[in-house]
């Protein structure tokens, strides 16, 4: 099945810094990425939509400003966490459509656990 | 807005019994259905797609179902295993975006 990767797996930062996680898809090209983010024992929270070559559209309360995304290619989306503060702290996850038409599924990549100190 | 809930939120049960998680969302206008896995600390894991056309789909033990028209969807995993402890999710996807549930934790005793 399609792969997607995401890394690093987990970061720890100091206050104030900034974090980039990259999503790959291996074998597949992605139009459309998801950025999600997890806290604990609580579901996916889509923070925005990446689209190839365009600006990716957020979901409402989310700062752009704070969290910046960038899907420069068919295969790669980053995510970036600009100054990042402790309460940004939690577990990120990207995923990505398989773009068969008849499939239409969802891959997610390994996430990234955020410890911001 | 589509909304996604998930029952029961936790279930615990003895190695080798039948469970059903289910799965219902408010807006039937749906594209198809996703159930996940999510072990702890890790990503989603994809177990079933389930097509707005079809009614049901199998993969080893697992078997999900879908209606459309009551907007539910159940994931039967029969003869559970300790190695089916985790979180399971359902997904519902509305052709722009994915509607997570808030999912089942499933522990399975040895």
């Amino acid at each position: 099945g399609a792969v997607v990767s995401q890394h690093p797996s987990w970061v720890i930062c100091k206050s104030g810094t900034s974090v980039k996680i990259e999503c790959r898809s291996l074998d597949f090209q992605a139009t459309t990425m998801f950025w999600y983010r997890q806290f604990p024992k609580q579901s996916l929270m889509l923070m925005a939509t990446s689209n190839e070559g365009s600006k990716a559209t957020y979901e409402q309360g989310v700062e752009k400003d704070k969290f910046l995304i960038n899907h420069a290619s068919l295969t790669l989306s980053t995510l970036t966490v600009t100054s990042a503060h402790p309460e940004d702290s939690s577990f990120y996850i990207c995923s990505a459509r398989d773009p068969k038409p008849t499939n239409e599924k969802l891959f997610f990549g390994s996430g990234t656990q955020l410890s911001v100190l | 807005k589509q909304e996604v809930t998930q029952i029961p939120a936790a279930l615990s049960v003895p190695e080798g019994e039948n469970l059903v998680l289910n799965c219902s969302f408010t807006d039937s206008a749906i594209y198809n259905l996703q159930w996940f896995r999510q072990d702890p600390g890790k990503g989603l894991t994809s177990l079933l797609l389930i097509q707005s056309s079809q009614r049901e789909q199998t993969s080893g033990r697992l078997n999900a179902s879908l209606d459309k028209s009551s907007g539910r969807s159940t994931l039967y995993i029969a003869a559970s295993q300790p190695g089916d402890s985790a979180t399971y999710l359902c997904a519902a996807n509305t052709g722009n975006q994915f509607y997570f549930g808030t999912g089942t934790s499933l522990t399975v005793i040895p």
